[in-house]
């Protein structure tokens, strides 16, 4: 069983559109992410939630917005796509509740969603 | 300034050739945990190892080891007679629990090309 899974695997849009990526966890973590990898392969955080409640921001546009129905999973839903924003984007996961230990888990993640805007 | 600095940023070996992979970190908290993390080609993300601020134990995994010395800031990743599955980019991890409220912060990556 995968861990950490993320749909689609290939996102190909042109500027304008919204889409979605969906990741889902079955590790009964508290804590999920959203990473964003761009061609030089940095690794950025976006986003982070607690048990569906939202941690992190990190300074990301607000044509991204995050949502989790509940703590195994997270959704990221882009509007008004711009080339930009093509990128791998990762969906992870931690254990512990966000605070007290889960700064000590390692991130499970998911095997990423290219993301390319034309 | 950068939390994790990576200066190698791309590492050509010979297989069987012993690698070493640099990581400098900086931080203000006294308790904290380093990570390293590797991204063969196919591009998942797979966690390798952890260690925490107050355990500066080297530790050894097959072919693999960590040498983490904390007067110097530093936790580097040893691979030992290198493999071409060992190809990959690395990436060492540091969080921070007070300073950056724990996420992990991760350096710009070393590619690691290792030639039959």
């Amino acid at each position: 069983d995968t861990a950490v899974s993320q749909t689609p695997k290939y996102l190909v849009t042109q500027m304008g559109n919204d889409k979605s990526i969906k990741c889902e966890q079955n590790l009964g973590h508290d804590t999920m992410y959203w990473y964003k990898q761009d061609s030089k392969k940095f690794l950025k955080i976006m986003f982070s939630y607690n048990n569906k409640e939202l941690i992190i921001n990190e300074t990301v546009p607000n044509r991204f917005s995050p949502k989790s129905p509940d703590k195994a999973h997270l959704n990221l839903h882009i509007n008004s796509l711009e080339l930009g924003d093509s990128a791998v984007y990762f969906c992870a996961s931690s254990q512990g509740h966000f605070f007290l230990s889960s700064y000590n888990s390692p991130l499970h993640f998911g095997n990423g969603t290219r993301l390319t805007v034309t | 300034a950068q939390k994790v600095t990576q200066a190698q940023t791309e590492i050509s070996v010979v297989e069987k050739e012993d690698v070493t992979l640099d990581c400098v970190y900086e931080t203000r908290d006294t308790t904290y945990y380093l990570f390293w993390y590797k991204q063969p080609p196919s591009g998942e993300l797979v966690f390798l190892i952890r260690r925490n601020s107050f355990d500066e134990q080297n530790e050894i995994s097959g072919r693999y080891s960590w040498n983490f010395q904390k007067s110097t800031s530093s936790f580097n990743f040893t691979i030992t007679a290198s493999q071409v599955v060992d190809s990959a980019v690395y990436f060492c991890a540091l969080s921070e629990l007070q300073t950056n409220a724990g996420k992990s912060t991760f350096g710009d990556g070393t590619t690691l090309t290792v030639k039959p």
